[in-house]
């Protein structure tokens, strides 16, 4: 079955201890990227990456991180979360980086940083 | 930079009855898309139909059908014959080939669907 699988769903933890969000696709998509979610903005993008190696900033990237080893996998990396972080997150991937391309969402993690 | 609106934070609906959720953006593109996505209670984001700026003609899917206004910057979602299922969150979302396929979303409308 085509999908985006995210890893944990649900994480609480406390400020200052590092942690990682793995995002895996097996549609062989070029494309992936991250997004947060919070009451009565919407979802913002935090970053983005069009392949392997290339990764770059979305709207929101100030305190995570990310990397693009592989082409099916594209963790977040919370160096050192705050209460600031708590949210729900999503991975998303899509088959090139075109606009025209529908974008495929994971079922989401929720965070909350204590 | 792009900005989507959603003016309607909670709607309802009766039971096989239509409603219509708002949406209205802003850009200095030409070339752009618009999606409207439903997100249930299982959090899951499902693309319910999608616009491109290019074409005139609103696109339909099944009981769901856009209203693209281009020259007002609108796009409002209709669910004709609504049913319980169709009790979400929906965001109206934008994608421009500038931005790094990033989708702008509004805030969001939750549809509340009585019996």
């Amino acid at each position: 079955e085509a999908q985006v699988t995210q890893n944990p769903r649900y994480l609480i933890t406390v400020t200052g201890k590092k942690l990682t969000v793995t995002c895996s696709q097996n549609m062989n998509h070029e494309y992936m990227s991250w997004y947060r979610q919070d009451p009565g903005l919407g979802l913002r993008q935090i970053y983005y990456s069009m392949n392997v190696e290339v990764t770059d900033k979305g709207d929101v990237p100030e305190g995570y991180k990310v990397s693009r080893k592989e082409k099916r996998n594209f963790p977040l990396i919370l160096e050192s979360p705050s209460p600031n972080q708590t949210s729900l997150y999503f991975c998303a991937s899509s088959l090139l980086s075109g606009s025209s391309y529908e974008q495929y969402f994971g079922p989401g993690t929720r965070l909350t940083v204590t | 930079a792009q900005t989507v609106t959603q003016s309607q934070p909670e709607m309802s609906v009766q039971e096989a009855e239509t409603v219509t959720l708002s949406c209205t953006y802003d850009t200095s593109e030409s070339d752009y898309y618009l999606f409207w996505y439903k997100q249930p209670p299982s959090r899951q984001m499902i693309l319910v139909i999608r616009q491109e700026a290019y074409k005139q003609q609103n696109a339909t899917e099944n009981r769901f059908s856009v209203n693209f206004q281009k020259a007002a910057k609108s796009f409002s979602l209709k669910i004709s014959d609504s049913q319980l299922g169709d009790a979400a969150m929906y965001f109206c979302a934008y994608n421009t080939n500038n931005a790094g396929n990033m989708l702008t979303f509004g805030g969001g409308t939750r549809l509340m669907v009585k019996p």
